[in-house]
């Protein structure tokens, strides 16, 4: 299995912030990660997919990149509904393999 | 719009078959474009990948699960189901169903808490 690690676990941060998280691959994945956000108790929503497309509906302040092992989700200007856990996701091959999880919260 | 929608049981028994349901709306699970699967997370932990089928029947399970689970379709219920079998407390977790499309979990179901206890 294809294992996702990320960093940091978790990390505080203020309204407006430029926040980045990292996710790798224990091998190359090419650009076959997904994102997604999690508010507590609420199910997984997909933010981007294929590295860096953004989904529809998500808004602009979201990005992602990389390629091979090393991956980075950019939230530039923290919302308060920003505030949740993220997830990586490789779809390269199965078993489709999730990243552990970066939980943001409010500084 | 695609909505997807856990049914089950919220408590089984060490030893016993947990069987989940997901009932598909806004769409058939017959599309060509989707797969259907299953994830589950275990309370505070990550989400791990169970499986998912295509309306052929074709599956693809976690081989960590497969001795365990059996992942079924209905088309003509716009349903597909999960079976596990001899849980145990390990397998205390919320179950999502979700749509996949080019391997990417689209849409959630919301969800069924399953707790494993005697």
């Amino acid at each position: 299995d294809i294992q996702m690690t990320q960093s940091p676990s978790s990390l505080s941060a203020s309204v407006g912030d430029r926040v980045t998280i990292t996710c790798r691959a224990s091998q190359s994945v090419d650009n076959n990660l997904n994102w997604y956000q999690q508010k507590s108790g609420k199910a997984p929503n997909l933010l981007i997919y294929d590295a860096s497309t953004l989904r529809s509906g998500v808004p602009s302040r979201f990005s992602g990149s990389g390629s091979g092992t090393h991956f980075t989700l950019t939230i530039s200007g923290l919302q308060p509904e920003d505030f949740a856990t993220y997830f990586c996701q490789q779809r390269y091959t199965t078993p489709f393999t999730f990243g552990p999880g970066t939980k943001v919260d409010i500084k | 719009q695609w909505h997807l929608q856990e049914s089950g049981p919220g408590l089984v028994k060490p030893s016993e078959t947990l069987s989940l349901t997901c009932t598909v709306s806004g769409g058939s699970v017959s599309s060509q474009n989707y797969f259907w699967s299953w994830v589950r997370q275990a309370p505070g932990k990550g989400l791990e990948y169970i499986g998912y089928i295509y309306y052929t029947g074709t599956t693809n399970i976690n081989p960590s699960l497969r001795s365990r689970v059996t992942i079924s379709v209905d088309t003509s219920k716009n349903q597909f189901s999960l079976e596990v079998n001899s849980m145990t407390t390990a397998d205390t977790a919320v179950y999502y169903c979700a749509q996949l499309g080019a391997g990417r979990f689209e849409t959630w179901g919301r969800g069924a808490l399953v707790t494993v206890s005697s």
